[in-house]
């Protein structure tokens, strides 16, 4: 079945060290994104990736970075400049622009101490 | 800027019953796309329903139905016959044109036995 993989449920860091999440999927969407949910706040996007070696910040970009390399996968990047990244990430991907729906991961909760 | 509004951030209904949740965007955009997600306990967002704004029609999913009111930037959720498995955060999303989705701050749904 396709679908979008993210990798691993749970993650715990400590504070200063980056922190790489793991998306891929199997569905063959050109476009990929991740977002943040915050208790509150709904999901806000960080990057999103229209093609492969492109991508293109969101509203919160700042202390994430990613990379695009392949088709099927979306790392996301925490860096250590991030002040708060505590909080869950999901990633998505779309077929296409605003009349595709998005698919969802499961998530990523990551905590940081 | 686009904005999506969910003015209520609870909601509970009894099992059989029929409950509506609310959502108004704000746009400055003639054509545009409108969906609703549901995210269970699991956390794994889920397509809902969409509407596309040029079609006055409103959408259908089985149980789960739309208001769709362009002139009052309105896009209603109606549930029916709830069943204890619509217990979920429900967000609606707006996209128009761009690899930007907007998302609410979401309606936590109760189904009470």
């Amino acid at each position: 079945d396709g679908g979008i993989t993210q990798s691993p449920k749970y993650l715990f860091r400590k504070e200063g060290q980056n922190v790489t999440l793991s998306c891929e999927q199997n569905l063959n969407h050109d476009a990929m994104y991740w977002y943040r949910q915050d208790p509150g706040q709904g999901l806000r996007l960080i990057y999103y990736s229209q093609i492969v070696n492109d991508f293109q910040k969101g509203d919160i970009a700042e202390g994430y970075s990613v990379s695009r390399e392949k088709k099927e996968s979306f790392p996301l990047t925490v860096t250590s400049a991030q002040k708060n990244p505590t909080a869950f990430y999901l990633c998505a991907s779309s077929m296409g622009p605003y009349n595709s729906p998005l698919h969802f991961g499961n998530g990523t909760r990551l905590t940081v101490t | 800027a686009q904005t999506v509004t969910q003015s209520q951030p609870e909601m509970s209904v009894q099992e059989a019953e029929t409950v509506t949740l609310s959502c108004t965007y704000d746009t400055s955009e003639n054509n545009y796309y409108l969906f609703w997600y549901k995210q269970p306990p699991s956390r794994q967002m889920i397509l809902v329903i969409r509407q596309e704004a040029y079609k006055q029609q409103n959408a259908t999913e089985n149980r789960f139905s739309v208001n769709f009111q362009k002139a009052a930037k309105s896009f209603s959720l109606k549930i029916s016959d709830s069943q204890l498995g619509d217990t979920a955060m429900y967000f609606c999303a707006f996209s128009e044109g761009t690899y930007k989705y907007i998302f609410g701050t979401g309606t936590r749904l109760k189904v009470l036995a």
